[in-house]
């Protein structure tokens, strides 16, 4: 079965960073891609940002490029988005989410981990 | 950026009846390979997205034959047969055609 559990989330003031992790398990980390998407407080689904299977292409939505980095550890299995600059509009429920292969849809969610920014 | 809309935005449904909800993009989402990179997300209560439809027609693995998915180019389709209780939440389309970025229509809420 697979499994993904974020951390790292909380109240944070703006400007300052915040990591979160993803530990994977249930399946094969380095053959899959993986996403982090968000959620605002009452509101849809935004894509944040993506790694292929090896790291190799790293991809961002233009509302944190310059700012998230997105990155992961094949051999412990995480996946990581350290976010810096961090802005009030940056709060929302954070989830990790498995790609169907290496770039192509989201086939598994974790619980999410919400980050709040504010003073 | 390719953008999602979604109709209805809130559908109430009746236990037993059929249900449907329309997914339209801006651009196509039809690759030369033949499939549609569409697909379908319910959120139920309290929960993460799950996946329900992949590739515009394809039920994820345990999604029940109530649902299915159908349309291809810019427009979509997600059909409930028979609305069950456990059905509510709220339904996204997302594509994935062109990204950077992957992108989600505003959701439908289904409620009872």
């Amino acid at each position: 079965e697979v499994q993904l559990v974020e951390s790292g989330g909380g109240l944070v003031q703006p400007g300052r960073s915040l990591r979160l992790s993803c530990v994977a398990s249930g399946f094969t980390f380095d053959e899959q891609g993986m996403h982090w998407v968000r959620q605002l407080p009452g509101k849809g689904l935004e894509w944040v940002a993506g790694i292929t299977y090896n790291g190799g292409r790293r991809e961002y939505a233009d509302s944190v490029k310059g700012r998230f980095t997105i990155s992961r550890d094949n051999g412990k299995e995480s996946l990581y988005l350290q976010m810096n600059s961090l802005r009030a509009e940056d709060t929302a429920l954070y989830y990790c989410a498995k790609d169907w292969s290496n770039w192509n849809f989201f086939d598994s969610w974790g619980q999410g981990t919400r980050v709040i920014v504010s003073s | 950026e390719i953008v999602m809309t979604q109709s209805p935005l809130s559908l109430p449904v009746t236990p037993g009846e059929p249900a449907s909800i329309s997914c339209r993009s801006s651009q196509s989402l039809l690759h030369s390979n033949g499939f549609n990179y569409l697909h379908w997300y319910l959120q139920k209560p309290g929960q993460s997205p799950q996946l329900l439809i992949y590739l515009g027609s394809n039920r994820a693995s345990g999604v029940p034959d109530r649902f299915s998915g159908s349309g291809s180019g810019t427009d979509f389709t997600l059909k409930i047969s028979r609305v069950e209780a456990e059905d509510v939440g709220v339904y996204y389309c997302m594509q994935s055609r062109q990204t950077p970025p992957f992108t989600f229509g505003p959701g439908t809420i289904v409620d009872i």
